[in-house]
């Protein structure tokens, strides 16, 4: 089972900033904040990870919690094509992925 | 460069037929995933291949279902006697290393009648 909780649904206004909440509640040491996202009828695909900074690159932006048990994605200026269900998971950079039920964005003109 | 492919896109087959899932990983991915999407769920985990290693089978539902992995190439997901519980998308995603992100394919939507 998916150890990640997430809000089941997000609005997100064109051009806007679409900020992603995620709780780790039970994230251990080893583990890595992974998130992906699937667009509708597509496999998903690998966004951005951090263990403990904040990271940056051309897709998003991740920010984490000091106590590592919440993070949060941002999309600083989504796009229609942003529309996806977004998943965070924790991740011990070995084997399986478990997904849980994600948060479903949709950015709206 | 070339993504991860799956093929067929679909499949359509008879209750108790058995069918083959093929996946070309990326070209040096030494890591090799398997999933199932029923509709409206999440991602399942089936079965993992890591270079020479053996595989972990420990999400394969049953039986039925077997993967195979030629080195570090194509793999085959194989259903024996397909239920209609099978029908979903198969995905299947490789990484460079077990450590490294997944890349997904496509996937194979399987419809079983």
């Amino acid at each position: 089972d998916a150890k990640t909780t997430q809000p089941p649904s997000m609005d997100c206004a064109e051009g806007r900033a679409a900020n992603l909440p995620c709780n780790h509640s039970t994230i251990s040491g080893n583990e890595y904040v992974y998130w992906y996202r699937q667009i509708h009828s597509q496999g998903p695909q690998y966004i951005i990870h951090g263990l403990k900074n904040n990271e940056t690159n051309e897709m998003a932006s991740l920010i984490i919690t000091e106590d590592r048990k919440s993070s949060t994605l941002i999309l600083p200026h989504a796009t229609l094509r942003d529309t996806a269900v977004y998943y965070c998971i924790d991740y011990n950079q070995g084997g399986k992925l478990i997904f849980g039920q994600g948060t479903e964005l949709s950015v709206k003109p | 460069g070339a993504g991860v492919s799956q093929s067929p896109s679909n499949k359509v087959t008879e209750k108790g037929k058995d069918v083959e899932l093929r996946c070309d990983p990326i070209s040096g991915h030494t890591a090799l995933y398997w999933y199932r999407q029923r509709l409206g769920q999440g991602l399942e985990f089936l079965i993992y291949f890591q270079g020479n290693s053996a595989p972990d089978k420990s999400g394969l539902p049953s039986d039925r279902f077997s993967a195979e992995r030629t080195g570090e190439s194509v793999s085959t997901l194989t259903i024996q006697r397909t239920q209609q519980e099978d029908s979903a998308v198969y995905l299947c995603a490789s990484s460079l290393q077990h450590d490294n992100e997944q890349f997904f394919g496509p996937g194979t939507r399987l419809t079983v009648l």
